[in-house]
């Protein structure tokens, strides 16, 4: 399965917009990549995924490069409710069933 | 739509009991997954069940078992409780195939 890399932390300043770099240098073909974050004491909420072109929705974007070894994902607005850990998954696909290979995840901090 | 509901919300055992765990999947999911969650190891998989089967296990010892009834909902049990099994276990259901997984809010065990 691939896994992916993303920085330990960063920080936003309050209504900047906040880009999160993921990197899968092995992710396959059939491969998606999806963006979760966590709150503390909740389960991860589902923002956004792709498979090769960029998408957006009510939440955020997704901006996969070409050749799909690194993705970003772009709060357009940050606020303070962002502040959590982003994870950045691949779901890999083996005969017909899945499995999610997660990273430690990225702590956003956004600030007043 | 509800979401994934999973209960109890907190759990405190002493070692060498056992646990089960319930999820409710949202209405139509026919996929669960559990997950296991520390601060040392972040998200690991725990195993997958669709249509009653198990058809994928992560890395984990046989103590953790699970299940899923006709109604899709799904039970995990932990038996012989060890002092590392505590950790925030969480259940998520899939629409079908590619489509997004979604995570309850979990149960925190906690082992003593």
């Amino acid at each position: 399965d691939a896994k992916t890399t993303q920085p330990p932390s960063m920080d936003c300043a309050e209504g900047r917009a906040a880009n999160l770099p993921c990197n899968h240098s092995t992710i396959s073909g059939n491969e998606y990549v999806y963006w979760y974050r966590q709150i503390h004491s909740q389960g991860p909420q589902y923002i956004i995924h792709g498979l090769k072109n960029n998408e957006t929705n009510e939440m955020a974007s997704l901006i996969i490069t070409e050749d799909r070894k690194s993705s970003t994902l772009i709060l357009p607005h940050a606020t303070l409710r962002d502040t959590a850990v982003y994870y950045c998954i691949v779901l890999a696909w083996t005969s017909g069933y899945s499995t999610l290979t997660f990273g430690k995840g990225t702590m956003l901090l956004v600030s007043p | 739509k509800a979401g994934v509901t999973q209960t109890p919300r907190y759990l405190i055992k002493t070692r060498g009991q056992q646990v089960t765990l319930s999820c409710s999947p949202i209405s139509g999911h026919r996929s669960v997954s559990w997950y296991q969650q520390t601060p040392g190891q972040g998200l690991q998989f725990l195993f997958e069940y669709f249509s009653e089967t198990q058809r994928n296990k992560g890395n984990f010892p046989g103590r953790f078992s699970g299940r899923q009834f006709s109604n899709s909902r799904s039970e995990m049990n932990v038996s012989t409780l060890e002092l590392g099994d505590s950790a925030l276990y969480l259940c998520a259901s899939q629409q079908g195939a590619g489509s997004p997984l979604h995570f309850g809010n979990g149960t925190r065990l906690t082992v003593t």
